[in-house]
C-alpha cells in the first residue's frame, strides 16, 4: 500500500487567497483525520470522519476553514481567505478504526505570506 | 498538550549509547501509542500500548506500560544515528476517538 497521500507538499500563497489541501486514505481505513501541526502549539486535531462523515469538527479554527470527504478514497481541506497565522504543516491521517493506530501522511507544508 | 507530558523535552546522546524518553498522564489511559517525526516528513507509527504492565520492542526501541496505565517510557539500545529525530506519544483517555499529543521529544544523535 502507499500510504497515506497528501497534495501539494508545499504550498506558498498569498494571504486572502483560497487554499485547498487533498489528502487519499489507505485503502480499507474508515477513519481519516486532518491536523495541523506548529512549533508554538504542536499537533492539534482539526476534523475527524467516520465512515465519510465529519463526526467532530470542533477543532476547527473559524470558519474559514472546511472539509469534505465525498468519498472513501478522498478528501480536502480548504482555507478561504488564507492568513498568514494559517502558516504551519497540515497532515491527514487515516486508521482503520478510529480507536486504532493512525498512519499519517506527509504532510502539506502551508506557507502564507 | 499539556495533558500529556513528555520528558525531557530534548535529548542529544553520544552514538552507541542507550536513552529513554518519557510519557506521563495525570488520568488512566485507554491506549498509548509512540510516533517517531523526522524533520519535514509526517508521523511514523511504532508501537501501541494498551494493558497495564504491557511491553513491546521493535529492533532497538522498547516501550513499556506502567500497571496503572498513566506513564510510558521509550527506551532505546545502543542509538544509531537513524534514531534521530522527534519522538511523539499519543494517547486516548476516555472512549472518544481523539489522542491528545504530548509536545515531543527532540533526539540528536552526536556520531
Amino acid at each position: 500500500d502507499a500510504g497515506v497521500i497528501q497534495s501539494p507538499r508545499h504550498e506558498v500563497t498569498e494571504m486572502g487567497q483560497e487554499v485547498t489541501l487533498r489528502c487519499k486514505p489507505i485503502s480499507g481505513h474508515n477513519s481519516l483525520f486532518w491536523y495541523r501541526q506548529t512549533m508554538m502549539r504542536g499537533l492539534e486535531l482539526l476534523i475527524y470522519f467516520n465512515n465519510n462523515v465529519p463526526i467532530d469538527d470542533s477543532g476547527m479554527p473559524e470558519d474559514r476553514f472546511s472539509a469534505k470527504m465525498p468519498n472513501a478514497s478522498f478528501s480536502t481541506l480548504k482555507i478561504q481567505p488564507s492568513e498568514p497565522r494559517d502558516s504551519a504543516v497540515y497532515f491527514c491521517a487515516s486508521s482503520l478504526v478510529s480507536r486504532y493506530e493512525q498512519y499519517f501522511g506527509p504532510g502539506t507544508r502551508l506557507t502564507v505570506t | 498538550s499539556q495533558e500529556l507530558e513528555q520528558s525531557p523535552q530534548s535529548l542529544i546522546v553520544q552514538e552507541g549509547k542507550n536513552l529513554t524518553i518519557n510519557c506521563t498522564s495525570s488520568k488512566t489511559l485507554y491506549g498509548l501509542y509512540w510516533y517517531k517525526q523526522k524533520y519535514g516528513e509526517g508521523l511514523i507509527f511504532l508501537m501501541m500500548l494498551q494493558k497495564g504492565g504491557e511491553e513491546k520492542s521493535h529492533e532497538k526501541i522498547t516501550a513499556k506500560l506502567d500497571e496503572k496505565k498513566q506513564q510510558s517510557s521509550l527506551h532505546i539500545t545502543a542509538s544509531q544515528p537513524s534514531h534521530a529525530g522527534i519522538y511523539l506519544c499519543g494517547a486516548d483517555r476516555d472512549s472518544n476517538y481523539q489522542l491528545i499529543w504530548g509536545a515531543g521529544t527532540k533526539l540528536i544523535i552526536k556520531p
